[in-house]
């Protein structure tokens, strides 16, 4: 079974870092473009980041941009979410996911998002 | 940039009856629209990708319709497990969803 582990949440007050980390099993990273995508409680779907296949490209909503870093391992089959300077409005569930699109090492017309992660929470409060 | 909207945003609706859902791209996107189901407290499940291909497992009662701008999600008799919020999604953008709940 394919599968997506989200890892690193917790509350942290605002103007800290957490760290996110997203574990896949059942297939390889390697070859997939991968997102974070967020949910503020009881709102909607917001995308946040995604990076190419080898880790050189990366893109971001502008709210996050300067603050978050989107990193991956594919030896380690692992795909990262650096957040610093957090703010209240970054409180969420964030989920990671795989773009199954058509996507070469250098550009991608994403599609859909299959499978998703059950996500972590962050929240930054004081 | 594309805005996705969908309507209407609460559907309330008996089991066995059948759910339409809509979701209005601001511009034409061809035939790519994904569309999501989530449950209180997991994560989003795909259902429907190129507007009208089910996903593995996705039951025969849901359907996906529509090209350009217009797109629909059907289901044709809800069963108590279809109640649920279900979202559109176009490249890096998601709809705001409709939330499908017992009437």
């Amino acid at each position: 079974e394919e599968q997506l582990v989200e890892s690193g949440g917790g509350l942290v007050q605002p103007g800290g870092s957490l760290r996110l980390s997203c574990a896949a099993s059942g297939f390889t990273i390697s070859t997939y473009w991968m997102h974070w995508v967020r949910q503020a409680p009881g709102k909607g779907l917001v995308w946040v980041s995604r990076i190419n296949s080898d880790g050189s490209s990366t893109s971001y909503v502008d709210s996050v941009k300067g603050r978050f870093t989107i990193s991956r391992d594919n030896a380690k089959n692992t795909l990262y979410l650096q957040m610093n300077s957090l703010r209240l409005e970054d409180t969420s569930i964030y989920h990671c996911v795989r773009d199954l699109g058509s996507c070469s090492s250098t550009s991608c017309y994403t599609d859909w998002f299959d499978p998703w992660g059950q996500g972590t929470l962050v929240t930054v409060s004081s | 940039e594309i805005v996705l909207t969908q309507s209407p945003a609460t559907l309330s609706l008996s089991p066995g009856e059948r759910a339409t859902l809509s979701c209005r791209a601001s511009q034409s996107i061809s035939n790519y629209l994904a569309w999501y189901q989530q449950k209180p407290g997991q994560a989003p499940r795909l259902l429907i990708y190129d507007a009208s291909n089910r996903a593995t497992g996705i039951p025969a009662r849901f359907s996906g319709s529509g090209s350009g701008t217009d797109f629909t999600l059907t289901i044709s008799s809800l069963e108590p497990e279809d109640f649920a919020v279900y979202y559109c999604q176009q490249q890096l953008t998601f709809g705001g969803g409709t939330k499908v709940e017992i009437k």
